[in-house]
């Protein structure tokens, strides 16, 4: 069974620059989270969709980052437009709900660096 | 909100060693998960426990579900090389919508 898949792997843009990054969670999976993971810390949640429903976008700074996950399954998250301090590891993650819903699956994460 | 406490931070330790490592809560969490991170890799769940008091082993991976629950520890025996990364413990946030990380234990281990 494939695991989350992310892409790109790396990303290096400029200050004011727009980004995107693309998560395949696993097959099956209704429950998808976008986690930011700064260095020497564990990973924070951004959002977290329930299929196509983002039911807790609370720590999303709405104002430069948007996602969304049309049809419930692949997923995109954007910065408009990225500042130095969004330099950081972007994870997503994907989990088969109900009372397994607890056990998140990551993917590789792609690593955003902003100049 | 809930906060994980890992400790220690960091170790450094001599291949063939057994570790061990916790975590403890601010609050009572109904599960524990484990994960290990490899260098520019996502996290990998490693152990999952559901119950107070639950011990639970994944090859030279044993982790217990403090009584309390509100500590979890893990332990790592006769470790070897590949047994380097960051190790996380997580567990669901107050609704139980989201996994709330501790900042994570760096293990190295010298051969």
């Amino acid at each position: 069974e494939a695991g989350v898949v992310q892409s790109p792997r790396y990303k290096i843009i400029e200050k004011k620059q727009p980004v995107a990054f693309w998560c395949n969670p696993i097959s099956g999976h209704n429950t998808l989270y976008w986690y930011l993971q700064n260095l020497g810390q564990g990973p924070e949640l951004l959002i977290r969709y329930e299929n196509e429903e983002a039911v807790d976008d609370s720590q999303l700074p709405k104002d430069r980052f948007s996602a969304e996950r049309l049809k419930g399954v692949d997923s995109t998250l954007k910065i408009q437009p990225a500042e130095l301090g969004d330099s950081a590891v972007y994870l997503c993650a994907s989990s088969p709900g109900g009372t397994m819903n607890t056990e998140a699956f990551f993917g590789q994460g792609t690593r955003l660096t902003v100049v | 909100g809930q906060q994980l406490n890992q400790s220690p931070q960091s170790m450094f330790i001599q291949e063939g060693e057994d570790v061990s490592m916790n975590c403890t809560s601010s609050s009572i969490f109904n599960t524990w998960l484990w994960y290990k991170q490899d260098p520019g890799e996502g996290p990998v769940l490693l152990i999952a426990l559901y119950k107070a008091g639950e011990l639970t082993s994944n090859g030279r991976l044993t982790a217990q579900f403090g009584i309390t629950r509100k500590d979890s520890f893990l332990n790592i025996s006769a470790s070897i090389p590949s047994d380097v990364g960051i190790y996380f413990c997580a567990g669901p946030g107050e609704y139980g919508n989201k996994l709330v990380f501790g900042a994570g234990t760096i293990l190295r281990v010298k051969s």
